[in-house]
C-alpha cells in the first residue's frame, strides 16, 4: 500500500510555543490530505481537509488560527499548532489519498504532542 | 451526531477464536466502508474495505459482511491470533461528500494465548 510519513512521532513543548507537524506521501501524489486528532482510547476526530494549492477546510469547532494547515505541494502537508497549551496535548494523525476521487485513505504513524 | 455506531467497545477472545465487530450507519449516501486496525501509538492501517454492491468480502482471515437494507456491516476475524490484539475502527465515506471518513468509536480486541 501507499506510504504516508509523519514527523515527528513525538514532541514535547512548552506552553505558548508553536509546533509544526509534517505529513508526506512518499510514493504517490496526494491532492488531498486530512488531519485528525485522537484522544486516549477514543476515535479519530477529523480536524480539517487539506487540498494542495488552496486553503484548508476546517470542521466545525476547530480553530483555524490555532491549527494552521499548509499543503504547498502534492506530497507535503503541514499542521502547525500555534501558541500551544496543555489542552492541545493529543495524538495528531494525518492521512492522504491518491487522486481526487480515490476513496482509499492511508494514514501516517501519528504525532504525540505533549504541552507542558 | 454519531453517524457510525460501533460495538462492542471491547472484546476478549481466545486464540483461534472468531472476533466479531459490528457497525451501523445512518447516512444512506455512504458508499465506501473500510476497516482500520490501530496499534498503540501508531496510525490506523487499512485492513479491508467494501462497497455496498457486495454483501461479503474476504481477505485472508478478515471478512466483511454487509447488509445494505439494515445499514449494518461487520468485521469477522477468523482464527484470531495474539498479534491481532489492537483497536479496530469501522468507517464510512461518501464520494459525493468528498470521501471524508466518518469513524466508528472503535473496538479494543484482546486475543488471549
Amino acid at each position: 500500500g501507499a506510504v504516508v510519513s509523519q514527523h515527528p512521532s513525538r514532541v514535547i513543548c512548552k506552553s505558548g510555543t508553536s509546533v509544526k507537524i509534517e505529513c508526506r506521501s512518499l510514493d504517490f501524489q496526494a491532492t488531498t490530505m486530512f488531519w485528525y486528532r485522537q484522544f486516549p482510547k477514543k476515535s479519530l476526530m477529523l480536524m480539517a481537509t487539506s487540498n494542495e494549492g488552496s486553503k484548508a477546510t476546517y470542521e466545525q469547532g476547530v480553530e483555524k488560527d490555532k491549527f494552521l494547515i499548509n499543503h504547498a505541494s502534492l506530497t507535503l502537508s503541514t499542521l502547525t499548532v500555534t501558541s500551544a497549551h496543555p489542552e492541545d496535548s493529543s495524538f495528531y494523525i494525518c492521512s492522504a489519498r491518491e487522486g481526487a476521487h480515490n476513496e482509499k485513505l492511508f494514514f501516517g504513524s501519528g504525532t504525540q504532542l505533549s504541552v507542558l | 451526531q454519531q453517524q457510525v455506531k460501533q460495538s462492542p467497545q471491547s472484546l476478549i477472545v481466545q486464540k483461534g477464536g472468531i472476533s466479531i465487530i459490528n457497525c451501523a450507519y445512518e447516512n444512506t449516501a455512504f458508499d465506501y466502508f473500510p476497516w482500520y486496525q490501530q496499534f498503540p501509538g501508531k496510525g490506523p492501517a487499512l485492513l479491508i474495505a467494501i462497497r455496498p454492491d457486495v454483501s461479503e468480502k474476504k481477505e485472508g482471515r478478515f471478512t466483511i459482511s454487509f447488509n445494505k437494507s439494515a445499514k449494518q456491516f461487520s468485521l469477522h476475524i477468523m482464527d484470531s491470533q495474539p498479534g491481532d490484539s489492537a483497536t479496530y475502527f469501522c468507517a464510512a465515506s461518501s464520494g459525493a461528500a468528498g470521501n471524508k471518513l466518518t469513524f466508528g468509536g472503535g473496538t479494543r480486541v484482546l486475543v488471549k494465548p
